[in-house]
């Protein structure tokens, strides 16, 4: 089973809408990580953030923030005002256990951000 | 460098053949991963190094697939006797710490690799 699941293969926004990327998880274990990663059209991932399962705050950074909701095990990433450089593929990841050596990723979802 | 340098970032190789993927992580990182990425497909973990303990092979597809490193050094993933479905962006990153949970990872730009 999938444990990391992105629903939305592909989205499109015209710039400055707000769009907001689902990531729905399953883990039995207590303690684990989430992360988003960007991967812009260069390839090269870039971390955005981590959030342990002790921590359900919501967290904002600028235009971005997330939703981490234990409940329906789900950490959704929002992105306000979108900018054309925000066009990448975003990869939500779950790593398992307090010393789990890797991340399980889901399929990524692809956002385009139109001018 | 400043980042994660991988080579070559782009490999063409005919079936059968062995081939040999580089990684540079970034000084003093003592974690370092590779992943490898089918087209529109999500990461997949292969093998996991932290400074000079054993390293986490689950990941590992076959035993076509092995890969080394020495110390906090230069990583090589190597695929032997090369299938088409080895085709993929194979992605190498590094952090500080102890694992991906205490720290954020870098990733590099990836080694497409095409078998044909």
């Amino acid at each position: 089973a999938q444990k990391v699941t992105q629903a939305q293969t592909e989205i499109s926004v015209v710039e400055k809408e707000d769009v907001t990327l689902d990531c729905v998880y399953e883990t039995r274990d207590t303690t684990y990580y989430l992360f988003w990663y960007k991967q812009p059209p260069s390839g090269e991932l870039v971390f955005l953030i981590r959030r342990n399962s002790f921590d359900e705050q919501n967290e904002i950074s600028g235009r971005y923030s997330w939703n981490f909701q234990k409940s329906t095990s789900s950490f959704n990433f929002t992105i306000t005002a979108s900018q054309v450089v925000d066009s990448a593929v975003y990869f939500c990841a779950l790593s398992e256990g307090a010393g789990a050596n890797n991340l399980f990723f889901g399929t990524g979802t692809r956002l385009t951000v139109i001018p | 460098g400043a980042g994660v340098s991988q080579s070559p970032s782009n490999k063409v190789t005919e079936k059968g053949k062995d081939v040999e993927l580089r990684c540079d992580p970034i000084s003093g990182h003592t974690a370092l991963y590779w992943y490898r990425q089918r087209l529109g497909q999500g990461l997949e973990f292969l093998i996991y190094f932290q400074g000079n303990s054993a390293p986490d092979k689950s990941g590992l597809p076959s035993d076509r697939f092995s890969a080394e490193r020495t110390g906090e050094s230069v990583s090589t993933l190597t695929i032997q006797r090369t299938q088409q479905e080895d085709s993929a962006v194979y992605l190498c990153a590094s952090s500080w710490d102890r694992g991906i949970p205490n720290t954020e990872a870098f990733f590099g730009q990836g080694t497409r690799l095409t078998v044909v």
